[in-house]
Formats: C-alpha cells, structure tokens, sequence
C-alpha cells in the first residue's frame, strides 16, 4: 500500500530565506507526483504537477523535483515571502490506483 | 485546467440528518472524487464516482453512509448520511480529465459541522 511521508510537519522561517520540503513514497511505480497549497478552511490549489519520467518542473519562485527510484520529491521555495505561509501537501498517482494519495502536509509559515 | 465548484460551501446539521454536497465542473472530465480531510489532517479518498454506475468505495468508506451519485460527465453529488460529531469534516470534489498523467484539481471544500 502506498504511503507519503512529509518532512517536516511545521517549518516558520524569516522572509526571504530558501527552504526545502521533503516527500517520500513507499511504491515508485507511480504515474505523477502533484505539490498542493492550501490556505486555512480553504480547498487546494495545484502548484507543479512532475510526471514520472520527467526530474524537475518549475514555476516561478517554485521548482519541484523527483527521483522516482529512491521515492523523493523536493519542492524549493526561493526568497519565501509572508504568502506562502500556508500547508504544502505533496501526493502521488500509483499506477495502481485511481486517485491521488495524500501526505499530511507540511506547514510553512514565513515571517517578515 | 477544470474548475469545480461546490455547495454548500459549509453548513451544521444535527446528529441522525443527512446532507447532499453537489459538485460541479467546468468541463467534461473522465473522474471525479470525493475526499473528506478531518480537522487537522490530510486528505483521504471516500470514492471514485462512475458516471452511470456504482461508486466505488475505499476500504472503511460505504455507500449506506456516502451514497454517491454521478448522472453525466460534469456533476456530482455525495450525501453524507445519518450524520454524528464525528462526520464533522471538509468533504473535497476533485476531477480529472484524460488520462493518469494529467493534473488533478480540486473544489473549495464543504465544511461540515455535526452536532
């Protein structure tokens, strides 16, 4: 059964720092990897989409990248502003399955 | 890129009533799913819902208490039955169109309260 792992839970940072999120999943046999946003009481909004044979996507502060063989994702936030604060979710489309799995999430919150 | 919306958009219900979320898409699209996310938690898939047939259920999720309607490619309902405290939750709609390699989006979420 597939899992996703993200690390970590909770990260506050200064604005302007450079930080990292970390995604892991247990089965590599994955059609794409998906990076969500989502604000407080709020629904999701896709940031970068990574499909399995491709390493990195980005969008403009944002770069994503997979290796789908040791089963990691990273997303990069450049130069973070007070915005991005919100909870980063990171899922994965199984070859097996239908519907994208989720991690729990990491919370990002960027002071200024 | 598809965009979903949902309603209601929140409502609180009392313990023992049922409530029907709809969900509707800006464009044909070859899936849809529900997803509930409980309070401080991620997502997790109640259902793929089948245009014209069955929904089909993951493990701990049944249609008695979620029975799933999809009558054509760009809607859909999920009713949340015989609600208690513990249906309180963000129920999601999400589509996908074409085929698995394509982005998956999702609606803005009920978010409902049980008392």
């Amino acid at each position: 059964k597939q899992e996703v792992t993200q690390i970590p839970a909770a990260l506050s940072v200064p604005e302007g720092e450079n930080l990292v999120l970390n995604c892991s999943f247990t089965d590599s046999a994955i059609y794409n990897l998906q990076w969500f946003r989502q604000d407080p009481g709020k629904g999701l909004t896709s940031l970068l989409l990574i499909q399995s044979s491709q390493r990195e996507q980005t969008s403009g502060r944002l770069n994503a990248s997979l290796d789908k063989s040791s089963g990691r994702s990273t997303l990069y936030i450049a130069a973070s502003q007070p915005g991005d604060s919100a909870t980063y979710l990171c899922a994965v489309l199984n070859q097996a399955g239908t519907a994208l799995i989720f991690g729990k999430g990491t919370t990002l919150s960027v002071s200024s | 890129s598809a965009v979903i919306s949902q309603k209601p958009s929140r409502d609180i219900c009392q313990r023992g009533t049922s409530l029907t979320i709809q969900c509707q898409v800006d464009s044909q699209v070859t899936m849809m799913f529900w997803y509930r996310q409980q309070p401080g938690q991620s997502l997790t898939l109640i259902a793929t819902a089948n245009q014209g047939s069955e929904a089909t259920y993951e493990s701990g999720f049944v249609i008695d208490k979620f029975p799933i309607s999809r009558p054509n490619l760009t809607f859909s309902t999920l009713t949340v039955s015989n609600m208690s405290p513990e249906d309180s939750s963000i129920y999601l709609c999400s589509a996908r169109s074409g085929s698995d390699y394509n982005e998956q989006f999702f609606g803005p979420g009920t978010r409902l309260t049980v008392l």
